[in-house]
């Protein structure tokens, strides 16, 4: 079981350019996450899942956008990076409100 | 808003030392409560967590936490730390009422320990 798998691992992106980071989950989980890691900020939210067919905005949603065609994949979209967006990207996941979070490895994405 | 609050930004100990990190948060209502580690270059994993009861808790590794709720808090113990437990911790809550699930965390705590 892998549980959560994220692609790329890593990614030197140039401003402007549209990024599409992948997570998919083998847990049949309902709900799936998208955070972003920034030193001394800790892990702030950008989008969030409770089930396939719904999103909401987390704390930073601006300058990003996800999907939720079915349960295992959410993936997340920057439309024109821009520097900013410099981060550690973790998709996480879990089986319902309340329940703990399963974190995939992350994306180091650099945006130049 | 809910926050959650982390005093200890960068903790150094040495191996055999005790350790405690301090959590704090801010909401009233009933609360899931988890402390989650991150090692050198890998993602996070779950320590432990408090959702009812026993407000002690125990995770893996020897860790333990309690949640007094008059206080708002749940600090992270552990009675003697090893040089495999230098990592980054982070503190994070979910509130119940008008919540979607989202955890909400601390800006992370850098335990450095010397062997």
């Amino acid at each position: 079981i892998a549980g959560i798998t994220q692609a790329p691992t890593s990614q030197i992106l140039a401003a402007g350019r549209r990024m599409t980071l992948r997570c998919t989950q083998d847990m049949r989980h309902n709900a799936m996450y998208w955070y972003r890691q920034d030193l001394g900020l800790g892990l702030r939210l950008i989008h969030y899942s409770n089930t396939a067919g719904t999103t909401g905005k987390g704390e930073v949603p601006d300058g990003y956008s996800v999907s939720r065609a079915n349960t295992d994949d959410f993936p997340l979209t920057l439309a024109s990076a821009v520097p900013s967006q410099t981060s550690v990207y973790f998709c996480a996941s879990s089986a319902g409100w309340g329940n703990e979070q399963f974190f995939g490895p992350g994306t180091r994405l650099t945006v130049l | 808003a809910q926050s959650v609050s982390q005093h200890n930004h960068h903790v150094i100990l040495s191996e055999a030392a005790s350790l405690e990190l301090g959590c704090n948060y801010s909401y009233g209502g009933t609360v899931n409560l988890f402390w989650y580690v991150q090692y050198p270059g890998q993602h996070l994993q779950l320590l432990l967590k408090y959702f009812s009861g026993d407000p002690l808790v125990k995770g893996i590794k020897g860790f333990e936490a309690e949640f007094i709720k008059s206080k708002f808090s749940f600090n992270l113990r552990k009675p003697s730390v090893q040089w495999s437990d230098t990592a980054e911790y982070f503190c994070a809550v979910n509130a119940y009422a008008g919540n979607t699930g989202k955890l909400i965390f601390g800006q992370g705590t850098t335990l450095q320990v010397k062997p």
